[in-house]
Protein backbone atom coordinates (compact mmCIF):
# COMPACT_ATOMS: atom_id res chain seq x y z
CA UNK A 1 0.00 0.00 0.00
CA UNK A 2 2.54 2.31 0.88
CA UNK A 3 3.63 4.60 -2.24
CA UNK A 4 7.09 5.90 -0.98
CA UNK A 5 8.89 3.10 1.20
CA UNK A 6 12.62 3.46 2.25
CA UNK A 7 14.57 1.09 4.69
CA UNK A 8 15.90 1.28 7.51
CA UNK A 9 14.11 3.76 9.31
CA UNK A 10 16.52 4.24 11.37
CA UNK A 11 20.49 3.99 11.54
CA UNK A 12 23.14 4.10 13.75
CA UNK A 13 26.83 3.13 12.77
CA UNK A 14 30.28 4.42 13.48
CA UNK A 15 31.92 7.00 11.74
CA UNK A 16 34.11 5.07 8.40
CA UNK A 17 31.47 2.53 7.64
CA UNK A 18 29.58 2.29 4.41
CA UNK A 19 26.13 2.26 4.85
CA UNK A 20 23.17 1.72 2.12
CA UNK A 21 19.54 3.30 2.41
CA UNK A 22 16.77 1.64 0.07
CA UNK A 23 14.07 3.95 -1.77
CA UNK A 24 10.62 2.14 -4.03
CA UNK A 25 7.55 3.45 -5.29
CA UNK A 26 4.82 1.96 -6.40
CA UNK A 27 3.32 5.16 -7.90
CA UNK A 28 4.79 4.01 -11.55
CA UNK A 29 6.51 7.55 -11.41
CA UNK A 30 9.60 8.19 -13.64
CA UNK A 31 11.25 10.42 -11.43
CA UNK A 32 12.67 10.07 -7.95
CA UNK A 33 14.78 12.09 -5.69
CA UNK A 34 17.30 12.24 -2.60
CA UNK A 35 16.92 15.00 0.16
CA UNK A 36 18.93 15.45 3.00
CA UNK A 37 17.23 17.14 5.99
CA UNK A 38 20.52 18.91 8.67
CA UNK A 39 19.45 19.20 12.44
CA UNK A 40 18.17 22.57 11.85
CA UNK A 41 15.48 21.07 9.69
CA UNK A 42 16.65 22.42 6.44
CA UNK A 43 15.26 20.81 3.05
CA UNK A 44 18.37 20.16 0.09
CA UNK A 45 18.09 18.48 -2.92
CA UNK A 46 21.10 15.78 -3.32
CA UNK A 47 20.38 13.84 -6.43
CA UNK A 48 17.54 13.47 -9.07
CA UNK A 49 17.09 10.31 -11.16
CA UNK A 50 14.89 10.29 -14.20
CA UNK A 51 14.05 7.00 -15.74
CA UNK A 52 17.23 5.30 -13.71
CA UNK A 53 19.58 8.23 -15.24
CA UNK A 54 21.00 10.84 -13.07
CA UNK A 55 19.48 14.55 -13.46
CA UNK A 56 21.09 16.90 -10.67
CA UNK A 57 24.04 16.13 -8.54
CA UNK A 58 23.69 19.19 -6.18
CA UNK A 59 27.49 19.25 -4.87
CA UNK A 60 27.98 16.43 -2.97
CA UNK A 61 30.48 14.79 -2.18
CA UNK A 62 31.56 11.42 -3.77
CA UNK A 63 31.18 9.19 -0.89
CA UNK A 64 27.38 9.77 -1.74
CA UNK A 65 26.93 7.35 -4.62
CA UNK A 66 22.80 7.06 -5.67
CA UNK A 67 22.16 4.23 -7.55
CA UNK A 68 18.93 3.32 -9.62
CA UNK A 69 18.49 -0.37 -10.84
CA UNK A 70 15.07 0.11 -12.62
CA UNK A 71 12.67 3.26 -12.56
CA UNK A 72 11.11 2.17 -9.17
CA UNK A 73 14.17 1.92 -7.07
CA UNK A 74 16.78 4.47 -6.35
CA UNK A 75 19.16 3.51 -3.54
CA UNK A 76 22.17 5.84 -1.62
CA UNK A 77 25.19 4.19 -0.95
CA UNK A 78 27.41 6.28 1.57
CA UNK A 79 30.83 5.25 2.00
CA UNK A 80 32.98 6.46 4.92
CA UNK A 81 30.41 7.99 7.14
CA UNK A 82 31.07 10.78 8.68
CA UNK A 83 29.43 13.00 11.93
CA UNK A 84 28.29 15.60 9.36
CA UNK A 85 26.29 12.97 7.89
CA UNK A 86 23.84 12.63 10.34
CA UNK A 87 20.29 13.27 9.06
CA UNK A 88 16.96 12.61 8.07
CA UNK A 89 17.21 11.40 4.62
CA UNK A 90 13.84 12.00 2.38
CA UNK A 91 13.37 9.71 -0.75
CA UNK A 92 10.81 10.96 -2.92
CA UNK A 93 9.07 10.39 -6.53
CA UNK A 94 7.40 12.32 -9.22
CA UNK A 95 5.17 11.24 -12.03
CA UNK A 96 7.11 12.79 -15.06
CA UNK A 97 10.83 14.53 -15.83
CA UNK A 98 9.56 18.14 -14.90
CA UNK A 99 10.82 18.06 -11.32
CA UNK A 100 9.74 20.64 -9.18
CA UNK A 101 6.77 21.16 -11.70
CA UNK A 102 5.38 18.40 -9.79
CA UNK A 103 3.84 17.69 -7.31
CA UNK A 104 6.17 15.06 -5.42
CA UNK A 105 5.87 12.12 -3.00
CA UNK A 106 7.90 11.85 -0.08
CA UNK A 107 8.72 8.27 1.55
CA UNK A 108 9.15 8.81 5.36
CA UNK A 109 12.72 9.35 5.88
CA UNK A 110 16.00 7.44 7.20
CA UNK A 111 17.08 8.98 9.91
CA UNK A 112 21.24 8.37 10.35
CA UNK A 113 23.17 8.91 13.31
CA UNK A 114 26.83 8.61 13.33
CA UNK A 115 28.86 7.94 16.09
CA UNK B 1 20.55 32.48 -6.37
CA UNK B 2 17.17 31.90 -5.25
CA UNK B 3 16.16 32.79 -1.69
CA UNK B 4 13.68 31.60 -0.07
CA UNK B 5 12.09 33.51 3.21
CA UNK B 6 9.30 32.18 5.44
CA UNK B 7 7.64 34.05 8.00
CA UNK B 8 6.95 33.35 11.04
CA UNK B 9 9.64 30.62 12.03
CA UNK B 10 7.08 29.80 14.63
CA UNK B 11 3.68 30.49 15.02
CA UNK B 12 1.38 29.39 17.92
CA UNK B 13 -2.43 29.65 17.70
CA UNK B 14 -5.65 29.22 19.62
CA UNK B 15 -7.85 26.53 18.26
CA UNK B 16 -10.44 27.99 15.87
CA UNK B 17 -7.79 31.08 14.79
CA UNK B 18 -7.63 31.75 11.00
CA UNK B 19 -3.63 31.55 10.39
CA UNK B 20 -1.33 32.53 7.80
CA UNK B 21 1.87 31.64 6.56
CA UNK B 22 3.75 34.18 4.26
CA UNK B 23 6.85 32.76 1.40
CA UNK B 24 8.66 35.04 -0.58
CA UNK B 25 11.13 34.39 -3.44
CA UNK B 26 13.99 36.65 -5.10
CA UNK B 27 13.92 35.40 -8.38
CA UNK B 28 11.25 34.59 -11.06
CA UNK B 29 9.74 31.19 -10.62
CA UNK B 30 7.47 28.46 -12.14
CA UNK B 31 6.25 27.16 -9.56
CA UNK B 32 5.65 26.59 -5.87
CA UNK B 33 5.05 24.17 -3.93
CA UNK B 34 3.79 24.30 0.59
CA UNK B 35 4.71 21.19 2.04
CA UNK B 36 3.87 19.70 5.43
CA UNK B 37 5.91 18.07 7.95
CA UNK B 38 4.29 16.68 10.86
CA UNK B 39 5.35 16.00 14.07
CA UNK B 40 6.72 12.27 13.42
CA UNK B 41 9.09 13.59 10.87
CA UNK B 42 6.78 12.44 7.20
CA UNK B 43 6.35 14.90 4.71
CA UNK B 44 3.16 15.73 2.56
CA UNK B 45 2.76 17.74 -0.56
CA UNK B 46 -0.09 20.71 0.63
CA UNK B 47 -0.46 22.35 -2.75
CA UNK B 48 1.98 23.13 -5.87
CA UNK B 49 0.85 26.37 -7.84
CA UNK B 50 2.30 29.08 -10.46
CA UNK B 51 -0.67 31.55 -10.25
CA UNK B 52 -3.55 32.77 -8.62
CA UNK B 53 -5.07 30.52 -6.00
CA UNK B 54 -6.15 26.71 -4.53
CA UNK B 55 -8.26 25.39 -2.17
CA UNK B 56 -8.36 21.90 0.04
CA UNK B 57 -10.88 21.77 2.29
CA UNK B 58 -9.62 24.54 5.04
CA UNK B 59 -6.39 25.37 3.29
CA UNK B 60 -6.01 28.08 0.78
CA UNK B 61 -2.77 28.67 -1.03
CA UNK B 62 -2.82 32.14 -3.10
CA UNK B 63 0.14 32.97 -5.19
CA UNK B 64 1.50 36.86 -5.96
CA UNK B 65 3.49 36.36 -9.00
CA UNK B 66 4.77 40.01 -9.74
CA UNK B 67 5.59 40.55 -6.05
CA UNK B 68 7.31 37.29 -5.78
CA UNK B 69 4.95 36.30 -2.60
CA UNK B 70 2.32 33.49 -1.44
CA UNK B 71 0.63 32.55 1.51
CA UNK B 72 -0.65 29.75 3.21
CA UNK B 73 -4.10 30.52 4.94
CA UNK B 74 -5.79 27.43 7.58
CA UNK B 75 -8.69 28.28 8.56
CA UNK B 76 -10.83 26.99 11.82
CA UNK B 77 -7.10 25.86 12.72
CA UNK B 78 -7.08 22.87 14.80
CA UNK B 79 -4.29 20.99 16.55
CA UNK B 80 -4.04 18.01 14.58
CA UNK B 81 -2.73 21.21 11.67
CA UNK B 82 0.42 21.25 14.25
CA UNK B 83 3.46 20.91 12.67
CA UNK B 84 5.80 22.17 9.83
CA UNK B 85 4.95 23.90 7.17
CA UNK B 86 7.52 24.36 4.32
CA UNK B 87 7.68 26.68 1.06
CA UNK B 88 9.49 25.06 -1.85
CA UNK B 89 10.13 26.83 -5.34
CA UNK B 90 11.11 26.09 -8.64
CA UNK B 91 12.90 28.20 -11.07
CA UNK B 92 14.42 27.74 -14.29
CA UNK B 93 16.56 24.31 -14.32
CA UNK B 94 17.39 24.79 -10.97
CA UNK B 95 16.33 21.96 -8.53
CA UNK B 96 13.23 22.81 -5.56
CA UNK B 97 14.82 25.43 -3.31
CA UNK B 98 13.13 25.49 0.17
CA UNK B 99 12.75 27.68 2.72
CA UNK B 100 13.43 27.06 6.36
CA UNK B 101 10.11 26.14 7.47
CA UNK B 102 7.43 27.24 9.70
CA UNK B 103 6.77 25.66 13.30
CA UNK B 104 2.78 25.88 14.00
CA UNK B 105 1.59 24.97 17.23
CA UNK B 106 -2.55 24.64 17.44
CA UNK B 107 -3.69 24.80 21.52
CA UNK B 108 -6.76 23.36 22.17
Amino acid sequence: DTAVSQTPKYLVTQMGNDKSIKCEQNLGHDTMYWYKQDSKKFLKIMFSYNNKELIINETVPNRFSPKSPDKAHLNLHINSLELGDSAVYFCASSPGTSGGQETQYFGPGTRLLVL
Amino acid sequence: KNEVEQSPQNLTAQEGEFITINCSYSVGISALHWLQQHPGGGIVSLFMLSSGKKKHGRLIATINIQEKHSSLHITASHPRDSAVYICAVKAGNTPLVFGKGTRLSVIA
